[in-house]
């Protein structure tokens, strides 16, 4: 099993683009979010989702859009890059049965110039 | 206004001794407490939790402990190994539908041999 998987690694973005994030896990869970991680600040959840169909915002979510059109997918989007979005993204899942474990990827360094 | 909070950026400890890694949080609603580890280029991954119910948890070598009145916890590493080189990051969350963390800033432990 891959788990949880992120594409891309890597990208480079110049402010004013619109990129997407996407999320791949094959563990059939039910719950997908997206983190950032700063230096400095830990990692923050920017949107999450409960099932296929439904999303929620999170503690930072201004600046990005997501969708989850499929149980196993969750895709982050930024619609006009800023250089404040420069981050590593990462997305994670878990089961709703108990508190706490999720499964991460790992990452998605994002720089917008 | 961070919520959950990891003092020490970093920390150096000796192989074979005791490592302690602190945390402290202000938000009284949350009732499950996790530490998740994290190596360079990997997503984090989870290591040990504890509900706010218990004052203790032990698994092999990790012992997180919690004190309610004082809303601090503290992960113990006995005996370090070279392994446990990573950054360690404490999370928050309260039980019960979406599981979402907040985190720590992060503590990066070192382990000299």
């Amino acid at each position: 099993n891959a788990g949880v998987t992120q594409t891309p690694k890597f990208r480079v973005l110049k402010t004013g683009q619109s990129m997407t994030l996407l999320c791949a896990q094959d563990m059939n869970h039910e719950y997908m979010y997206w983190y950032r991680q700063d230096p400095g600040m830990g990692l923050r959840l920017i949107h999450y989702s409960v099932g296929e169909g439904t999303t929620a915002k999170g503690e930072v979510p201004d600046g990005y859009n997501v969708s989850r059109l499929k149980k196993q997918n969750f895709l982050l989007g930024l619609e006009s890059a800023a250089p404040s979005q420069t981050s590593v993204y990462f997305c994670a899942s878990s089961y709703p049965r108990g508190p706490g474990e999720l499964f991460f990827g790992e990452g998605s360094r994002l720089t917008v110039l | 206004d961070q919520q959950v909070k990891q003092n020490s950026p970093s920390l150096s400890v000796q192989e074979g001794r005791i490592s302690i890694l602190n945390c402290d949080y202000t938000n009284s609603m949350f009732d499950y407490f996790l530490w998740y580890k994290k190596y360079p280029a990997e997503g984090p991954t989870f290591l040990i939790s504890i509900s706010s119910i218990k004052d203790k948890n032990e698994d092999g070598r990790f012992t997180v402990f919690l004190n309610k009145s004082a809303k601090h916890l503290s992960l113990h590493i006995v005996p370090s190994q070279p392994g446990d080189s990573a950054v360690y990051f404490c999370a928050a969350t309260q039980a019960g539908g979406a599981q979402k963390l907040v985190f720590g800033q992060g503590t990066r432990l070192t382990i000299n041999p």
